[in-house]
């Protein structure tokens, strides 16, 4: 596609159930990042993915947050157990390179109720 | 210290003026620095990209940067309430190996 593809726009889900949100790059681009915005509040790093290397995975807020990259494209961000501070959108952004200009997806808007 | 530092703002402007926007930075191996626009309710949108030392400009908008001062800037001429939103700096971190953004300026700018 022409630009990073996020899925789904928005997500509704109970507290304690389990959520993947799903994020399509810019084809060819190698470097892979998911960020989270809370209402009001600045860009949190969650997870970078570059090219076949182990993921940095130091942004995570705890061991109910994972994600993956499958074959170097699609990445899957998962969150188990949701809990109502999980609330945020989270944004997926894609660069051609490791220090290359990123660019984001539309995002995903979750609430846990 | 944050690794990416902005004002939060608000910076108020009027229509026409000059906006400046500051951004300073920690890790000296910095070498990527991007400025994005970013709407109440949308994504941060890439608006310039800089990686010298000195100045970028494109159209409106003028990025500056000075590495021994560790300092990045984004000027925006003829600002238009259309420019009205949260503008992000970010550096790709030599050091932490990823890209840091600060958390925002909101820009105002009033008719």
């Amino acid at each position: 596609g022409a630009g990073v593809s996020q899925s789904p726009s928005n997500k509704v889900t109970e507290k304690g159930k389990d959520v993947e949100l799903r994020c399509d790059p810019i084809s060819g681009h190698t470097a892979l990042y998911w960020y989270r915005q809370s209402l009001g509040q600045g860009l949190e790093f969650l997870i970078y993915f570059q090219g076949n290397s182990a993921p940095d995975k130091s942004g995570l807020p705890s061991d109910r947050f994972s994600a993956e990259r499958t074959g170097g494209s699609v990445s899957t961000l998962t969150i188990q157990r949701t809990q109502q501070e999980d609330s945020a959108v989270y944004l997926c952004a894609s660069s051609l390179e490791t220090d290359n200009e990123a660019f984001f997806g539309q995002g995903t808007r979750l609430t846990v109720v | 210290q944050k690794e990416v530092e902005q004002n939060s703002g608000p910076l108020s402007v009027p229509e026409g003026a000059i906006a400046s926007l500051n951004c300073t930075y920690s890790d000296r191996g910095s070498q990527s620095f991007f400025w994005y626009r970013q709407y109440s309710g949308k994504s941060p949108e890439l608006i310039m990209s800089i990686y010298s030392n000195g100045d970028k400009e494109d159209g409106r908008f003028t990025a500056q940067l000075n590495k021994a001062s560790q300092y990045v800037s984004l000027l925006i001429r003829d600002s238009q309430p259309s420019d009205s939103a949260t503008y992000l700096c970010a550096a790709f971190s030599g050091g932490y190996n990823k890209l840091i953004f600060g958390a925002g300026t909101r820009l105002a700018v009033h008719p």
